[in-house]
């Protein structure tokens, strides 16, 4: 099955730049969505079809998708980004079973 | 967007079953996709499966599909899912989540339900 893998971990400065990565076999020819997951919490889509925003979603936040690596990237990042972040996408070789990466955890320093 | 509300935490022992609803409000049920995607503690998200009230068609990740059902009841406007044969390792958050073609992802979510399985 199709498998999708991320850096476990990330930190970055107040007011810096975040880049999370989530490599697949090319992937690019897939929808990506990333989540936003802050402990104790259900997850939040933050990105849609690789680099769409749902509403209330901050334009810091974006996302794309290329080759074999799609990208979320938090700019200006503030403490409240701390959180776990997974990529996901649908597998259209198995009837569209959700595939999620393992995760990455965001850690604001 | 639809509002997903999930029955309460459940204590099982290992070998028996468990069901827990994920009732929705707002929007027309039979138009969404219900996911259930669970989380075992410290680890990431894993999904199960899926069903389609409209067409009542279900389909389910490869490695549960011998002990979970997902089944719909849309005059309650709630989803179910069942898993049989708990182990141990079922130990997790159990969240329902849909689907719409809007998002192409998941993007409302229940509370999610912790199951635990111990003797």
């Amino acid at each position: 099955s199709y498998v999708l893998t991320q850096t476990p971990s990330v930190s970055v400065a107040p007011g810096k730049t975040a880049t999370i990565t989530c490599g697949g076999n090319n992937i690019g020819s897939k929808s990506v969505q990333w989540y936003q997951q802050k402990p104790g919490q259900a997850p939040v889509l933050v990105i849609h079809y690789d680099s769409d925003r749902p509403s209330g979603i901050p334009e810091r936040i974006s996302g794309s998708n290329s080759g074999n690596t799609a990208t979320l990237t938090i700019s200006r990042v503030e403490a409240g980004d701390e959180a776990d972040y997974y990529c996901q996408v649908w597998d259209t070789s198995s009837d569209h079973e959700g595939i999620f990466g393992g995760g990455t955890k965001l850690t604001v320093l | 967007q639809v509002q997903l509300v999930q029955s309460g935490a459940e204590v099982k022992k290992p070998g028996s079953s468990v069901k827990v609803s994920c009732k929705a409000a707002g929007g027309t049920f039979s138009s969404y996709t219900f996911n259930w995607v669970r989380q075992a503690p410290g680890q990431g998200l894993e999904w199960m499966g899926r069903i389609v009230p409209l067409f009542d068609s279900s389909h389910y990740a490869q490695r549960f599909q011998d002990r979970f059902t997902i089944t719909a009841d849309d005059s309650a406007s709630t989803a179910y899912m069942e898993l049989r044969s708990l182990r141990s390792e079922d130990t997790a958050v159990y969240y329902c989540a849909s689907y719409s073609d809007t998002s192409g992802g998941l993007d409302s979510w229940g509370q999610g339900t912790l199951v635990t399985v111990s003797s």
